[in-house]
Parts: C-alpha cells; structure tokens; sequence
C-alpha cells in the first residue's frame, strides 16, 4: 500500500547548522510532496512543497529537493535558529486523491 | 480572511458513547479533509468531502462517518468509542474547484479528544 518513511526520527543541531530530513514515498503516481511543521500542541503549517515536475525549490532559509527516480524527497534548513525547533512533517499525494500520506515524523532541536 | 477552525477544543468520552467535531474550512475553500493523529504519530488520513460527498476514504472502520454542509463545514461523527480512538483529530480544507492549488490543504487547530 501507500508509504511514506520519513528519517530520522529526531535531529538535535547546533544554532547556525544545518538540518536535513528525508523521506522516501511507495507510489511512483505521487506527484505533490508539502512539508510540514508542527509545534507542541498547534495545527500542522505549510512551509514549504514540491511538485513532480520541479527537482528543487528553495523559500530563504528551507528548501526542498525531489529525486523521482529513486522515490525520495529531503528538506534542507539553513541557518537553523531556535524557533526551528518542532516536529517536522513530510506527506506525498497523488493527484486526483488529494489525500495525504504522512512520514512518522522528525523531531528537530535546535541547540542554541 | 478566518482560517479552519475546529471545536470543540478538547473532548472527554467514555467508551461506547457517540463523539461530533466540527471543522470550519479557510475562506474560498469548498473541501474539508479529516485525519487522525495519534500521540507521536504522523497525521493519517481517513476522508475528504468535496460537494457534500465522500470523496477519498482512508482505512478507517464504517464507525467513522461525515457529512458537508452546503457552507462547506464539515462533522466528523465517531460511534462506540474505543479507548484506542482517543486522539487529536485535524481537519484541512482546500480548494479543489477552480483553485490554482487544489492539492494544497490548510489545516485547523485540531480536537484533542480523550476517550476513557
């Protein structure tokens, strides 16, 4: 079935370093890839997503990259600060479902 | 411009009893998706309703049933509660119709419900 692994399961970090999470989907039809980032009890936010047709985006400090062939997708945060800290959330979706696969997660700290 | 509101906040059931959530979409939005979160778990999905229907079911047992209003809002109904459906409950909406992102979803709050 659908399955989205999502590595690893917590990050600590230096201030100012960098941060990478991956994911790896199973549906070679998925074709939208959001992350999200979720603090200690508040909603999931959009922070930044990729479709199948574009192999990077970048939003300041976050960005994303997409490798189709071998089914993965990472999130790279520069500059790390404090107020990354969160649960970080990748999910991949098939167009015309439109419903979300989540990854179990990444819980960054960032250590100031 | 409101984003997706959810209420109740917080619930508490015991087992066997009926539980209602209620979601309110983002402004402009016609779709409301629902998913579970279970305690240090990512979100997982189990529908979407597009034009008062179920669109899209995740793998969720018929004790999990929905509805959309004709404003869009959207009830999430769960009967004879188990003590492994405690949880917090999110909804999302977007816009599927005429969006330029119909894939993308916003989510709400989410109701932390405890079941006892």
């Amino acid at each position: 079935g659908e399955n989205v692994e999502q590595h690893p399961s917590t990050l600590s970090v230096q201030e100012g370093d960098s941060a990478v999470i991956k994911c790896t989907y199973s549906d070679s039809a998925s074709n939208y890839f959001p992350w999200y980032k979720q603090e200690l009890g508040k909603r999931p936010q959009l922070i930044i997503d990729i479709r199948s047709n574009v192999g990077e985006k970048k939003d300041q400090r976050i960005a994303v990259t997409l490798n189709k062939t071998a089914k993965h997708f990472s999130l790279h945060i520069t500059e790390t600060q404090p107020e990354d800290s969160a649960v970080y959330f990748c999910a991949a979706s098939t167009q015309g479902t439109y419903k979300y696969i989540f990854g179990t997660g990444t819980r960054l700290k960032v250590l100031a | 411009d409101a984003g997706v509101t959810q209420s109740p906040t917080h619930l508490i059931k015991t087992r066997g009893q009926q539980v209602t959530l209620r979601c309110s979409p983002k402004s402009g939005h016609d779709t409301v998706s629902w998913y579970q979160q279970a305690l240090g778990q990512g979100p997982q999905f189990i529908f979407q309703y597009y034009e008062e229907e179920e669109r899209q079911r995740g793998n969720f047992p018929d004790r999990f049933s929905g509805h959309q209003f004709p404003n869009y809002s959207s009830e999430l109904n769960v009967n004879a509660l188990l003590l492994g459906d405690s949880a917090l409950y999110l909804c999302a909406s977007s816009s599927l119709a005429g969006g330029p992102r119909p894939d993308t979803q916003y989510f709400g709050p989410g109701t932390r419900l405890t079941v006892l």
